[in-house]
């Protein structure tokens, strides 16, 4: 475990549902990440929290909000998704912002039906 | 042209082979580079961490950055079957705002055969 958690591991939803994602990590880190990982293409950042702040979106459309209530939590809201957002949702987190070490937690296998 | 390519693969290779991946790059103001490895239903992991030109070795892993091809590869030696995984190379530069932004290639899928 690298003490990044995300919940669930597995998520199949609907088009017009709305559910989260959850990530916490125990390691102290102040900067988190969402990416998505899609098949045959790098990983693409989605959203950046520094200190609880947002300091970079991505141009990621608005049915994905996140939120980051403190250092330690940061989740994902979906809503109206499309089929192809599915993927997996991977966050991580870093001492800083300007430390390049990031660390993975499992992801989110997301399908949108 | 993408800021960073990286070979898909699938690489085969026998049991104890010498495996070289590559990822070339761009963006002359990479600074930071990162290989990843990456199991089935897994995050990707730190393996190897180098800043600038020159080599650094972790046991059987050497990652090895050439700035001024803009080519860098991780070599392993020795390879076993859990080495069976996909690597990602990844690499940053610092923003004029501060911080730092990972730029991740597609990742090479490796199998290591018995």
């Amino acid at each position: 475990e690298t003490g990044v958690t995300q919940t669930p591991r597995h998520l199949v939803m609907g088009m017009t549902n709305k559910k989260s994602l959850k990530c916490e990590q125990h390691l102290g880190h102040n900067a988190m990440y969402w990416y998505k990982q899609s098949a045959k293409k790098p990983l693409e950042l989605m959203f950046v929290y520094n200190f609880k702040e947002q300091t970079e979106n991505n141009s990621v459309p608005s049915r994905f909000s996140p939120e980051c209530p403190n250092s330690s939590h940061l989740f994902l809201h979906l809503h109206t998704l499309q089929p192809e957002d599915s993927a997996l949702y991977l966050c991580a987190s870093s001492i800083g912002q300007a430390n390049t070490e990031a660390f993975f937690g499992q992801g989110t296998r997301l399908t949108v039906v | 042209q993408k800021e960073v390519e990286q070979d898909p693969g699938p690489l085969s290779v026998p049991e104890g082979a010498i495996v070289s991946l590559n990822c070339t790059y761009s963006n002359s103001a990479f600074q930071y580079f990162m290989w990843y490895r990456q199991y089935s239903r897994k995050g990707p992991e730190l393996l190897m961490y180098t800043y600038s030109s020159g080599n650094k070795e972790d046991g059987r892993f050497t990652a090895q950055v050439d700035k001024s091809s803009k080519y860098i590869s991780l070599f392993i030696r020795d390879s076993q079957p859990s080495d069976s995984a996909t690597y990602l190379c990844a690499m940053s530069a610092n923003l004029t705002g501060g911080g730092n932004k990972l730029t991740f290639g597609t990742g090479t899928q490796l199998k290591v055969e018995l």
